[in-house]
C-alpha cells in the first residue's frame, strides 16, 4: 500500500512562531505536493515539487516555503506563523503522468494562536 | 474564474437512488479529470479517473466526461448511507504534475 504520512495530526502554534510540516512517502513518487483545506474554499495548492530540490508555488504561496532534500520527504515551513494559517495541511504525491493518481496523507491541523 | 467549479450542495438523496453530480472546468487544455471522496475529517481519496470523452462504470460508480462542453459528472448508482460524504471533482492541466480542486460536493444519503 502506497503510504503518505505526515509527522503531526494535531498542532497549536503561537503567533510568530516558526512551524514545519514534514511529509514522506514510501512509494520513489517523483511529485509531492502541500494543500491547504478550508471550509467553503476546497483544497488550494501552496507549493509542489516534481524532482530533488525543485519546487514550484502553486495558488497561495505567500507566507510559506518548503524544502525537498530527498525524494520521499517534502517539509512544508510557516516563517512565521500567523492566525489565518490556521487550517488543515494535507501532503500528497503522484507519479508522473495522465492517469497519476494522488495520495493524500492523513492531514495536519494546525492552530495558529 | 475558478479552475474547478462544484456546487457545494448538500445533495440529498433516498437510500437506493442515484446521486447525480457535476463538475465543470475552464481551461481546455485539461487532460485527466478525478473524482475523490472525503468523509468528515478524514483525507481525500480516489474513487475514479477519466481522460477520454464519453462514459467509464466502475462498480456502482460512473464517471461521464464531455470536453467540448467542459463538464464532468459521477453518478452514483443504488446510493447507500455509507456513500453521504464530500465529494471532489479534479482535473490535471497539460503538464500532468499540477492538480486543481473543486471545492467539493456535499453528498447526504437517507436511509
Amino acid at each position: 500500500d502506497v503510504k503518505v504520512t505526515q509527522s503531526s495530526r494535531y498542532l497549536v502554534k503561537r503567533t510568530g512562531e516558526k512551524v514545519f510540516l514534514e511529509c514522506v512517502q514510501d512509494m520513489d513518487h517523483e511529485n509531492m505536493f502541500w494543500y491547504r483545506q478550508d471550509p467553503g474554499l476546497g483544497l488550494r495548492l501552496i507549493y509542489f515539487s516534481y524532482d530533488v530540490k525543485m519546487k514550484e508555488k502553486g495558488d497561495i504561496p505567500e507566507g510559506y516555503s518548503v524544502s525537498r532534500e530527498k525524494k520521499e520527504r517534502f517539509s512544508l515551513i510557516l516563517e512565521s506563523a500567523s492566525t489565518n494559517q490556521t487550517s488543515m495541511y494535507l501532503c500528497a504525491s503522484s507519479t508522473t503522468g495522465q492517469t497519476g493518481e494522488l495520495f493524500f496523507g492523513e492531514g495536519s491541523r494546525l492552530t495558529v494562536l | 474564474q475558478k479552475e474547478v467549479e462544484q456546487n457545494s450542495g448538500p445533495l440529498s438523496v433516498p437510500e437506493g437512488a442515484i446521486a447525480s453530480l457535476n463538475c465543470t472546468y475552464s481551461d481546455r487544455g485539461s487532460q485527466s479529470f478525478f473524482w475523490y471522496r472525503q468523509y468528515s475529517g478524514k483525507s481525500p481519496e480516489l474513487i475514479m479517473f477519466i481522460y477520454s470523452n464519453g462514459d467509464k462504470e466502475d462498480g456502482r460508480f460512473t464517471a461521464q466526461l464531455n470536453k467540448a462542453s467542459q463538464y464532468v459528472s459521477l453518478l452514483i448508482r443504488d446510493s447507500q448511507p455509507s456513500d453521504s460524504a464530500t465529494y471532489l471533482c479534479a482535473v490535471i492541466r497539460y503538464n500532468f504534475n499540477k492538480f486543481y480542486f473543486g471545492s467539493g460536493t456535499k453528498l447526504n444519503v437517507k436511509p
